[in-house]
């Protein structure tokens, strides 16, 4: 099945710069790959994801990259602020969408 | 706002108990899911349903028991359960059950086993 492995599993930044959390996973007929932030006791939001058609997709202060090749994508977040403190985790889609989640990883912005 | 609504929000109750779990959905997505989270981890998937009708068992014990009543509704049946069942419990939805559709969480149920 699949696994995914993230990294790092812990990253503080200054805010106003940038933070990467870089995901890989193991089977190549995964072709979904959704990323969550979910802060201290509430659930996991759908913050942006990647079809596997697509290297690259943009929301504003957020991007995700896919690198279908070396199976890994990663989650950029620029210009962070103290509300982007949150754990953050990758995932990736096996059959009948079954999310297969990364650890984790817990982003601290610091003011 | 969350669309994917879950109560209770929390649950305390006794090994011998039987007490359910219930999500509900209004966006008209026909897959439903009931993961398990514990403090620290990711979500775990347990079970998959699409078009009400049970699609994937991640091998999850029979002292839980998933049921979906309809196409909004999801319950999640729970009998002679351990200590080690503590967790959040999160239901998601998605617009069917097909890879590349997103899921959307509830708030979750945090369910504690004396």
């Amino acid at each position: 099945g699949e696994n995914v492995e993230q990294h790092p599993s812990t990253l503080s930044v200054q805010e106003g710069d940038s933070a990467v959390i870089k995901c890989t996973y193991s089977d190549s007929a995964s072709n979904y790959f959704p990323w969550y932030k979910q802060e201290l006791g509430k659930r996991p939001q759908l913050i942006i994801d990647i079809r596997s058609n697509v290297g690259e997709k943009k929301d504003q202060r957020i991007a995700v990259t896919l690198n279908k090749t070396a199976k890994h994508f990663s989650l950029h977040i620029t210009e962070t602020q103290p509300e982007d403190s949150a754990v953050y985790f990758c995932a990736a889609s096996e059959y009948g969408n079954k999310l297969v989640f990364g650890a984790g990883t817990i982003l601290r912005v610091k003011s | 706002d969350t669309e994917v609504t879950q109560t209770p929000k929390h649950l305390v109750m006794g090994m011998t108990n039987k007490k359910s779990l219930k999500c509900e959905q209004h966006m008209g997505h026909r897959a439903m899911y009931w993961y398990k989270q514990k403090a620290k981890k990711p979500p775990e998937l347990m079970f998959v349903y699409s078009y009400e009708k049970l699609s994937i068992n991640e091998s999850v014990p029979s002292r839980f028991s998933p049921e979906c009543p309809n196409s909004s509704l999801l319950n999640l049946h729970l009998h002679a359960l351990q200590p080690e069942d503590s967790a959040l419990y999160l239901c998601a939805s998605s617009p069917w059950e097909a890879v590349n559709q997103p899921q959307h969480f509830g708030d979750g149920t945090r369910l504690s086993i004396l």
